[in-house]
């Protein structure tokens, strides 16, 4: 079965360093989204991207984050000075909305733990 | 925006019992998943039900979309149904809003 594969599953880096979390969504989706989860809480919405651009983005994703899809199949998050509130972890999403199964559902990856240090 | 709650917030169980988790959200919706969340902090999608009754084994769920809630049952729990549980929904393309989720323990 078709599934979100995210890499490294584990990231440590220094305050202030850029990182670079990769996500490969499944092969056919349209739709592609970033969550992160800071320990302990729930999950969050970070920004979605839809026809290689930014659909929607919350309050969280500000000017250090940025998204792209370099090629047709990897969708990566960006970034680019990482502060000690980014340590979380990160799921990457796909959908296939208006594909031939007419389903809204998100497919999640494993997700990428990053520790800020 | 939209918003989700889901109880209990925690619950213990003994192995063997049967629990149903509650998830409420406030405006119409076409999209509602059930995750677990395993040890290893992997969302394990468990259902995609925006309406009605789908059975996976000793779990189960139900949505009833006119009244804005679902729930998800588990029966004959195991240790290994320990973890937390997720409701997160929408409405078409727009981004998943999660619950806090309900936190299961199941002891032997």
């Amino acid at each position: 079965e078709p599934e979100v594969t995210q890499t490294p599953s584990h990231q440590v880096t220094q305050m202030g360093q850029e990182v670079i979390l990769r996500c490969v969504p499944i092969s056919n989706h349209l739709y592609f989204y970033w969550y992160r989860q800071i320990l302990g809480q729930k999950v969050e919405f970070l920004v979605s991207f839809y026809n290689n651009e930014i659909s929607e983005k919350s309050e969280i994703f500000d000017d250090q984050f940025s998204v792209e899809r370099p090629d047709g199949s990897n969708f990566t998050l960006k970034i680019r000075s990482t502060k000690l509130e980014d340590s979380a972890m990160y799921f990457c999403a796909s959908s296939e909305p208006n594909g031939a199964s007419l389903s809204y559902e998100q497919y999640f990856g494993p997700g990428t733990r990053l520790t800020v240090t | 925006g939209i918003q989700v709650e889901q109880s209990p917030p925690d619950l213990i169980l003994q192995e063997g019992a049967n629990s149903t988790l509650r998830c409420n959200f406030s405006d119409s919706v076409n999209n509602l998943q059930w995750f677990h969340q395993n040890p290893w902090g992997q969302l394990i999608n468990l259902f995609y039900i925006p309406s009605g009754t789908k059975q996976n084994g000793r779990l189960s769920a139900t949505t009833v979309a006119t009244e804005r809630y679902s729930l998800l049952y588990i029966s004959s729990s195991q240790t290994t149904d320990s973890g937390v549980y997720f409701c997160a929904v929408n409405s078409g393309n727009t981004p998943l809003v999660f619950g806090k989720g309900t936190r299961l323990s199941v002891i032997a």
